[in-house]
């Protein structure tokens, strides 16, 4: 079955720093890849779509990485603020269109 | 502020009564979704409808009732709920169920639901 795969442990970063958070997805081959933001009790807001021929996307100081061979999406934050700080889901695309979403991995950026 | 609205924000209801969750979308899409999501746990996908007609159901059990009177309104009826009912229920919309795009989805805040 497809299996989508976030660290379930919280990142912890120091202000400024980069923060890189890990997707990874095995049984399938998503033909695109998003990534969303999850604030604590609100609904997820979409951030960037990554597609299988496109190496690497970015959005003012975010970068998604998308590497097909080791079915595997970086999504990198610089220059981190505590701003930043929130749960992060990778939705692969699956087989029947839908989006899958990971558990997400929760990032604390402290000043 | 999302073009998706969810009432109400919070809910607490006993495992005998019957509710409503509303949503409602503001963005011209076609496609809409309803979520559970327990602390802890992905997303999961109860259900889809794409112009009305509903695409998807996740085998979902039949305490929970989708309705979706047009393309902005998605409703979902609640009866005879299990306190593991007990989640954040979140409603998204897309612009179109079709594989041709890229099934973008724009959520709602979503009602914290508590069955005792």
């Amino acid at each position: 079955s497809q299996k989508i795969e976030q660290n379930s442990e919280a990142l912890n970063i120091q202000e400024g720093k980069t923060a890189t958070l890990t997707c990874n997805y095995t049984n399938y081959s998503p033909a695109y890849l998003q990534w969303y933001r999850q604030d604590p009790g609100r609904g997820p807001v979409f951030l960037l779509l990554i597609r299988e021929n496109e190496k690497e996307k970015r959005k003012e100081r975010l970068k998604v990485t998308f590497d097909t061979t080791l079915k595997q999406s970086l999504f990198h934050i610089t220059a981190s603020q505590p701003a930043d700080s929130a749960t992060y889901l990778c939705a692969p695309r699956g087989n029947t269109g839908k989006l899958i979403f990971g558990q997400g991995t929760t990032l604390q950026v402290k000043p | 502020e999302t073009g998706v609205t969810q009432t109400p924000r919070h809910l607490v209801m006993g495992m005998t009564n019957k509710k409503s969750l509303k949503c409602e979308q503001h963005l011209g899409h076609n496609a809409m979704y309803w979520y559970k999501q327990s602390a802890k746990k992905p997303l999961e996908l109860m259900f889809v409808y794409n112009f009305k007609e509903q695409t998807e159901n996740n085998s979902v059990p039949s305490r929970f009732s989708p309705e979706c009177p047009n393309s902005s309104h998605l409703f979902l009826h609640l009866h005879t709920l299990q306190p593991e009912d007990s989640a954040l229920y979140l409603c998204a919309s897309s612009q179109d169920g079709d594989r041709r795009f890229t099934d973008t989805q724009y959520f709602g805040p979503g009602t914290r639901l508590t069955v005792l």
